[in-house]
């Protein structure tokens, strides 16, 4: 089974530049998570998609943050303009999710964003 | 809400004792609780999940976790750590919705 992809790996960009991340999940899997985990940190939600809807975005800083869900399948996230602040590891996540809570996430190799 | 609190940053052991890694949790729902482990520059895996079955689970690589309510407590376990078992180790509590929220993690070092 095709694990969760995710590009590119590394990306270094100045302040104020603006940069994508892509998604691709486990075929079949209708949730689909972007996590920010930043140095020495847990993983941070950013936003939980369920199909191409959004279920939660409670912290994506939306002024700067965007992300879509194409089609249900594959996402992508946004960040315009990048702050030094946002250099972190961008990860990827989807499961399942068969409703009752429970489901196992499988994560992709996330994408090392460095700002400089 | 929920939340999940990892009582250590850094745990270090040496190679063939045993491990505890602890984790509490707060949870307004019957809670299902995991642990992922994190090596570096590679992708977070599961190791056991909790899922309101047994309360003692087993995982990969001799890890086991056991869950216990009057503890609010999902401590994660090795009877005998191995140099490969170095990596970071998180907590993570779901809800329905399966919202996944993650401790801060906690460093494990084996030394020979």
């Amino acid at each position: 089974e095709a694990g969760v992809a995710q590009s590119p790996r590394y990306k270094i960009i100045e302040k104020r530049q603006s940069v994508a991340f892509w998604c691709n999940p486990i075929s079949g899997h209708a949730t689909l998570y972007w996590y920010q985990q930043i140095l020495g940190q847990g993983p941070k939600l950013l936003i939980q998609f369920q199909n191409n809807g959004v279920v939660d975005d409670s912290q994506l800083p939306k002024d700067r943050f965007s992300a879509e869900r194409l089609k249900g399948v594959d996402s992508t996230l946004k960040i315009q303009p990048a702050k030094l602040e946002d250099s972190a590891v961008y990860l990827c996540a989807s499961s399942l999710n068969t409703g009752g809570g429970g489901t196992e996430a499988f994560f992709g190799q996330g994408t090392r964003l460095t700002v400089v | 809400a929920q939340s999940v609190t990892q009582l250590d940053s850094h745990v270090s052991v040496s190679e063939g004792t045993p491990v505890l890694l602890r984790c509490n949790y707060s949870s307004s729902y019957s809670p299902s609780l995991f642990w992922y482990v994190q090596h570096p520059n590679k992708g977070l895996q599961l190791l056991l999940k909790y899922t309101s079955a047994a309360t003692l689970v087993k995982g990969i690589n001799g890890f086991e976790a056991e869950f216990k309510k009057s503890e609010t407590s999902f401590h994660l376990t090795k009877p005998s750590a191995h140099m490969s078992d170095a990596a970071e180790y998180f907590c993570v509590v779901t809800s329905p919705g399966d919202k996944l929220t993650f401790g801060t993690g906690t460093q494990l070092k084996v030394e020979l």
